[in-house]
């Protein structure tokens, strides 16, 4: 799977919109941009997914380039309980693949 | 989405001792996986738990220390076998269900080992 490259931290205002830069340069044409959220002594939870299409849903919206070489999160207005550590992972759709984690971005909400 | 479900939910073992980590889907799932996160660390992949066959294990991870069980579709355990100090840490469980490709996870097993 491709490597990507986040953030280590980012603070964002609370009822701001809280943007999640995600760099993957080495993506192949089948594999697809996740992001997971992981709040504290919680087990990660599945945001939104995309291939090259933007994505949106309840949770966020997913603006990926056109080269697909990054992505964007766009969490529309934070609030205090989406302070999380925020994952992007390139993986081949598929249920049998598995999902490797970096580092990810640790996102702190502030009053 | 699958609903999982882990027990113990948080556990302190003594050295030397072994550990069983239960998972339940609430509904018939494809593929199950354990992972690690160590403390301040990210998840790591132990091995896919494979229903009716030997898990397959990742680089670092070996059987004998992390056997794990799938007896059904819904059901899957993870031993800690032998634990030391630094077994301490996270362990989930994750499914990816018959209709999706999206993988979810349980809330983990907080282990700590003296």
């Amino acid at each position: 799977d491709a490597k990507t490259t986040q953030p280590p931290s980012m603070d964002c205002a609370e009822g701001r919109a809280a943007n999640l830069p995600c760099n993957h340069s080495t993506i192949s044409g089948n594999e697809y941009v996740y992001w997971y959220r992981q709040i504290h002594s919680q087990g990660p939870q599945y945001i939104i997914h995309g291939l090259k299409n933007n994505e949106t849903n309840e949770m966020a919206s997913l603006i990926i380039t056109e080269d697909r070489k990054s992505s964007t999160l766009i969490l529309p207005h934070a609030t205090l309980r989406d302070t999380a550590v925020y994952y992007c992972i390139v993986r081949v759709f598929g249920a049998g693949n598995k999902l490797t984690f970096g580092g990810g971005t640790r996102v702190l909400v502030k009053p | 989405s699958a609903v999982i479900s882990q027990k113990p939910s948080r556990d302190i073992c003594q050295r030397g001792t072994s550990l069983t980590i239960q998972c339940q889907v609430d509904s018939q799932v494809t593929m199950m996986f354990w992972y690690r996160q160590q403390p301040g660390q990210s998840l790591t992949l132990i091995a896919t738990a494979n229903q009716g066959s030997e898990a397959t294990y990742e680089s670092g991870f070996v059987i004998d220390k992390f056997p794990i069980s799938r007896p059904n579709l819904t059901f899957s355990t993870l031993t800690v076998s032998n634990m030391s100090p630094e077994d301490s840490s996270i362990y989930l469980c994750s499914a990816t269900g018959q209709s999706t490709d999206t993988q979810y996870f349980g809330p983990g097993t907080r282990l700590t080992v003296l």
